[in-house]
């Protein structure tokens, strides 16, 4: 398997401008997590899926911010309007099962908002 | 979740030295601590984990032991090389898993 697959690696925007992050789970996972880094936050967990199903949103930051799952295979992290405080590093990571198992993050998107 | 408090965020040791990243937790009925090691430009990846019912596990040159009692657990690193300077976090729990704000490590040829 390819592992967990992050598309752009890097986006440059203008503020107001809408961003759409992409990210495609390792196959047969059922669970997804959409990750923030900054160096000031951390790694700051978004939100996650379970079979597609949105569990737990208590991270995304505002309404600007929106995930989604369409199926197994895919699922985005949009921001609109984007601001320079959302400039940050976006992982995406998937996991199949509960009990302690290992998270795959993906390679990241640098995000930068100017 | 609750947080997670991880020390030291930055941390230089000599090549050949140890290096002992801590980290403290609050939720009493946490589980499962798992520590990634970030490199530059990647994504974060599991190294070794401990579960509740076991105080040290040793992988090589990396352990990590759980004190429940005192809500605490830490990563070492014995005999650190160049290529063991990445981030580290520690984390706790499963679903979701919280992460620590991570440790800086620069190993000093």
């Amino acid at each position: 398997d390819a592992g967990v697959i992050q598309s752009p690696r890097h986006e440059v925007t203008e503020m107001g401008q809408e961003v759409t992050l992409r990210c495609k789970p390792i196959s047969g996972h059922d669970y997804l997590f959409w990750y923030r880094q900054t160096m000031m936050r951390g790694l700051e967990l978004l939100i996650y899926f379970n079979n597609n199903v949105p569990i737990d949103d208590s991270g995304m930051p505002e309404d600007r911010f929106s995930a989604k799952m369409p199926n197994a295979s895919f699922s985005t992290l949009k921001i609109q309007p984007s601001e320079p405080r959302d400039s940050a590093v976006y992982f995406c990571a998937s996991r199949l099962g509960t009990g302690g198992n290992e998270q795959y993050f993906g390679p990241g998107t640098r995000l930068t908002v100017t | 979740g609750e947080n997670v408090e991880q020390h030291p965020s930055t941390l230089s040791v000599q090549e050949g030295d140890s290096a002992v990243i801590k980290c403290t937790y609050s939720d009493s009925a946490s589980n499962y601590f798992p520590w990634y090691k970030q490199e530059l430009g990647k994504g974060p990846q599991l190294i070794i984990d401990i579960r509740s019912n076991v105080g040290e596990k040793k992988d090589q040159r990396i352990a990590v032991t759980l004190n429940k009692t005192a809500k605490h657990f830490s990563l070492h690193i014995t005999e650190t090389q160049p290529e063991d300077s990445a981030v580290y976090f520690c984390g706790r729990g499963n679903t979701p898993l919280v992460f620590g704000k991570g440790t800086r490590l620069s190993v000093i040829a």
